[in-house]
């Protein structure tokens, strides 16, 4: 089974910028879309995005655009999410998670990396 | 706000059987396949039921899904206390602004 790996821990200013990796190990990632869901304390799973690897072209939910990109390098087997413009309710622990099936993104999700909690304070 | 509604929490004796609902509309639940997730504390989600009904290897019979029109319904039977977690629903929503959408979620307390 696939293995998804994720950056570790940040703490970012007010208005400044994240960058989370999960890198992929163990399995097929070009042809396999890798999302992004976001948990904010104490509160439920939300899809931020998703990208098909092989395609390079992210989906994003509506609430995220603008705010959010989602890239891919299939030389490493990483994906990235970076969110711009941080504010206090960014503070969340995000997750990567994998399409089981090929091709498509936001199917359902096999693999889960371990997630990275983003903390945003002055 | 989700568009897929759980209720908050269900509780059951060690044994016994719960049931969640997860209700949507037209352009998610009835249109898609349904999949079923387990957060258990402080852990990430995992994948307990895909395709309306089907269960990936490794996930015990005791665990069921099924899903008629707007709404599905996952069940799990022999309740053991390391079933105590956060369940989730989620599907594709084709609206005019498609994307995935999670169920509010519902926290299962075993007595």
């Amino acid at each position: 089974q696939v293995q998804l790996v994720q950056s570790g821990a940040e703490v970012k200013k007010p208005g400044s910028s994240v960058k989370v990796s999960c890198k992929a190990s163990g399995g097929t990632f070009s042809t396999h879309g890798i999302n992004w869901v976001r948990q904010a304390p104490g509160q439920g799973l939300e899809w931020m995005g998703g990208i098909i690897p092989i395609f390079g072209t992210a989906n994003y939910a509506q609430k995220f655009r603008g705010k959010v990109t989602i890239t891919a390098d299939e030389s490493t087997n990483t994906a990235y999410m970076e969110v711009s413009s941080l504010t206090s309710e960014d503070t969340a622990m995000y997750y990567c998670a994998r399409d089981r099936q090929q091709l498509v993104v936001g199917n359902w999700f096999d693999s889960w990396g371990q997630g990275t909690l983003v903390s945003v304070s002055s | 706000q989700s568009v897929l509604t759980q209720p908050p929490s269900v509780s059951a004796a060690p044994g016994q059987k719960v049931t969640i609902s997860c209700s949507g509309s037209s352009s998610n639940i009835e249109s898609n396949y349904v999949s079923w997730y387990q957060q258990l504390p402080g852990t990430a989600p995992k994948l307990l039921i895909y395709e309306n009904t089907e269960r990936p290897s490794g996930i015990p019979d005791r665990f069921s899904g099924s899903k008629s029109g707007t709404s599905a319904t996952l069940g799990i039977t022999g309740l053991q206390t390391g079933d105590e977690a956060d369940y989730y629903c989620g599907t594709w929503d084709t609206s005019l602004s498609a994307n995935y959408v999670f169920g509010t979620g519902t926290k299962v307390t075993v007595l």
